[in-house]
């Protein structure tokens, strides 16, 4: 089935820890992109990726990491978890500008 | 700064109609996209509007004013799994969403 896979689908993660999120796709879209959703908030941009190779830093992007070495990947790694970063992690794609597909999302707690 | 503001929560009778506004004020404007997100699962994607006017997809409508920097949402014969939050977002300049915090909208029979 053609979509967005993430890993894990949830996690809880102890402070000062590393974790990476993983983000596969199959569509062989070009743009990809990190979101946080906390209640109340609505979704906050993190990094993003225009095309393989090539990142930029989205709204919320300290303590975040991603990298983009193919189409179909793209890791976001916390490098020293902290507990402000507790929250759902959604990875999406795009073929169209606006016209996202959102993976099922990782839910994330940092204690 | 770029805001879009929607009301928090919303509620309705299964069979009914009920629009969800959203008002944005955004730098540069390339098009108005709302996504359905029930509750523990994804957004998904359901209109984009970049000219003014109505745009309708079966039960679903959505309208736009830019000058008025206005949407609304329009849902027809409300059934129970309508029930959902409904993400307005703005696509600007720099062809980035930015997302309003999203509508509640609870279906009662």
């Amino acid at each position: 089935i053609a979509g967005i896979t993430q890993a894990p689908t949830s996690q809880i993660l102890a402070a000062g820890r590393r974790m990476t999120l993983r983000c596969t796709q199959d569509m062989r879209h070009n743009a990809m992109y990190w979101y946080r959703q906390d209640l109340g908030l609505g979704l906050r941009l993190i990094h993003y990726s225009n095309t393989a190779g090539t990142t930029g830093k989205g709204e919320v992007p300290d303590g975040y990491s991603v990298s983009r070495a193919n189409t179909d990947d793209f890791p976001l790694t916390l490098a020293s978890a902290v507990p402000s970063q507790t929250s759902v992690y959604f990875c999406a794609s795009s073929e169209r500008t606006g016209d996202y597909t959102f993976g099922s999302g990782t839910r994330l707690t940092v204690v | 700064g770029q805001n879009i503001d929607q009301p928090t929560e919303m509620t309705a009778t299964e069979g009914a109609i009920v629009q969800i506004n959203c008002t944005y004020q955004t730098s540069g404007f390339n098009g108005l996209f709302w996504y359905q997100q029930h509750a523990g699962e994804a957004p998904t994607f359901l209109s984009y509007n970049v000219l003014d006017g109505l745009e309708e997809k079966g039960r679903f409508s959505s309208f736009l004013s830019r000058s008025k920097g206005y949407s609304y949402l329009l849902l027809k014969e409300l059934q129970m799994k309508d029930s959902a939050s409904y993400l307005c977002a703005v696509l600007d300049s720099n062809y980035q969403l930015i997302w309003g915090a999203g509508t509640k909208l609870i279906i009662k029979p």
